[in-house]
């Protein structure tokens, strides 16, 4: 059974950071595009990067651009985003995705919340 | 930056088909995929590649494309169907992945 189970959120200080984890099971992760996608409270979904394979390629959306970093581990079935000079505005329930061409984001975490206020 | 274009809400009585648009430039180029999610829940994929549907999900759920516009269509809607629904493609160089903004589905 495919799972992919999101932690490290929590409250953080305008400026502080964060690192969230994804730890996948169920399937071969090392084979397989992620990306983390997040929903502020009431809003929509809203792409926030993604990652190659092999980490070799990595694309973000334009207003996490040089705050965030979006990493993996394939030997732990692993994927990462590291958050600095957090935002109120990145408020947000972050979920972890898998991704192919031919199914879209057929899988999803159960989501991890990050608050940023003081 | 690339946008899809959704409309906030549709209504419809049980029983009736429910239509929802979702238009962008790059659609004739790039995949659309169409998701449901339920308030608390993450998405579920109902909808791949314009008009594919995942197994498990009900045959009443269709997809379809005409240029720069792609329809979800649920036949005979049921109230359990009430959700927000998101389409979801990519820009034209296929690199950065665009979510419309959201329809929510009312079941009335």
């Amino acid at each position: 059974e495919v799972q992919l189970v999101e932690s490290g959120g929590g409250l953080v200080q305008p400026g502080g950071s964060l690192r969230l984890s994804c730890a996948a099971s169920g399937f071969t992760f090392s084979s397989y595009w992620m990306s983390w996608v997040r929903q502020a409270p009431g809003k929509g979904l809203e792409w926030v990067a993604n990652i190659k394979q092999d980490g070799s390629e990595k694309y973000y959306v334009d207003s996490v651009k040089g705050r965030f970093t979006i990493s993996r581990d394939n030997a732990k079935n692993s994927l990462y985003l590291q958050m600095n000079s957090l935002r109120a505005e990145d408020t947000a329930v972050y979920y972890c995705a898998r991704w192919t061409d031919s199914s879209g984001y057929n899988y999803w975490g159960q989501g991890t919340l990050v608050t940023v206020s003081s | 930056s690339y946008e899809l274009t959704q409309p906030p809400s549709v209504s419809v009585s049980p029983g009736q088909t429910a239509r929802i648009t979702c238009s962008g430039d790059a659609l004739p180029k790039q995949y659309a995929y169409w998701y449901q999610q339920k308030p608390g829940q993450a998405p579920v994929l109902v909808i791949y590649k314009d008009s594919e549907r995942p197994s498990g999900i009900p045959e009443r759920f269709s997809g379809s494309s005409s240029g720069t516009t792609v329809t979800l269509t649920i036949s005979g809607v049921q109230a359990e169907d009430e959700a927000d629904y998101y389409c979801q493609s990519a820009d034209s160089s296929g690199t950065h992945v665009v979510f419309g903004g959201g329809t929510k589905l009312t079941v009335l």
